[in-house]
C-alpha cells in the first residue's frame, strides 16, 4: 500500500530562520499532497496543499514543492515565528482508495 | 469556522463499557467520513472509512466488531468503541471532505480524547 515517509521527526530552528520538512511517497498515482499543522491537543489544520500538476505553491511564508519524478515533496517555512511551533504532517492522497495517508509528523520548535 | 463537529471532546470510561463518538458535517453533506486514531506523539492512523448507507471500510488490523461505525445520514457518522480497554485510550478524530472528490482538503473534527480506566 501507499507509504509516506517524513523527515526529520524533530526540528529546532532559531526564530527568523527557515525550516524545511521533507516527505516521500511510494504510490506514483498519488495526486494530492496536503500539509497539516497540529498544535498540542487540537485538530490538524490544513496549511497548504499541492496537486500533482503543479511543481510549487506559495502562500506568504509557507511554500510547498513537489518532485513527481522523485516522488517527494517538501514544506518550506521562512522567517519562522514562535507561533509556528507545532507538529506538522504531510499526507498523500491515494487516488484509487480515495483516502489520505499521513507521514509520521515533524515536531517543529522555534527558539526565540 | 469549523465545518466538522465532533462530540464529546473527552470521555473517561471504565474498562468493559462502550463509548459512542459522534461526527457531524455542519454545512455540507458528507457521503464519506474518515475515522483516525492518534496515540501520543504519533501520527494519524486511518481506522476506517465511513460510507453513508453502506458498511464501513476498515483498515487492516482494525477490529470491525470492536469499533462499530454507523453512517446513517449524510451529516452524521458515529464510532462506538465497544468493550473498551485501557489500550484503547487514544485521541480519536473524524474528518470529511467538503467536496465530493477525495483529492480535496480534509476537514477534521476537534477530536475525542478517550481514557479507559
Amino acid at each position: 500500500g501507499e507509504n509516506v515517509e517524513q523527515h526529520p521527526s524533530t526540528l529546532s530552528v532559531q526564530e527568523g530562520d527557515s525550516a524545511v520538512i521533507k516527505c516521500t511517497y511510494s504510490d506514483s498515482a498519488s495526486n494530492y499532497f496536503p500539509w497539516y499543522k497540529q498544535e498540542l491537543g487540537k485538530r490538524p489544520q490544513l496549511i497548504i496543499d499541492i496537486r500533482s500538476n503543479v511543481g510549487e505553491k506559495k502562500d506568504q511564508r509557507i511554500a510547498v514543492t513537489l518532485n513527481k519524478t522523485a516522488k517527494h515533496f517538501s514544506l518550506h517555512i521562512t522567517e519562522t515565528q514562535p507561533e509556528d511551533s507545532a507538529v506538522y504532517f504531510c499526507a498523500a492522497h491515494i487516488q484509487g482508495a480515495q483516502k489520505l495517508v499521513f507521514g509520521q509528523g515533524t515536531r517543529l520548535t522555534i527558539n526565540p | 469556522g469549523a465545518v466538522v463537529s465532533q462530540h464529546p471532546s473527552w470521555v473517561i470510561c471504565k474498562s468493559g463499557t462502550s463509548v459512542k463518538i459522534e461526527c457531524r458535517s455542519l454545512d455540507f453533506q458528507a457521503t464519506t467520513m474518515f475515522w483516525y486514531r492518534q496515540f501520543p506523539k504519533q501520527s494519524l492512523m486511518l481506522m476506517a472509512t465511513s460510507n453513508e448507507g453502506s458498511k464501513a471500510t476498515y483498515e487492516q488490523g482494525v477490529e470491525k466488531d470492536k469499533f462499530l461505525i454507523n453512517h446513517a445520514s449524510l451529516t452524521l457518522s458515529t464510532l462506538t468503541v465497544t468493550s473498551a480497554h485501557p489500550e484503547d485510550s487514544s485521541f480519536y478524530i473524524c474528518s470529511a471532505n467538503r467536496d465530493t472528490q477525495g483529492d480535496s482538503p480534509l476537514h477534521f473534527g476537534n477530536g475525542t480524547r478517550l481514557t479507559v480506566t
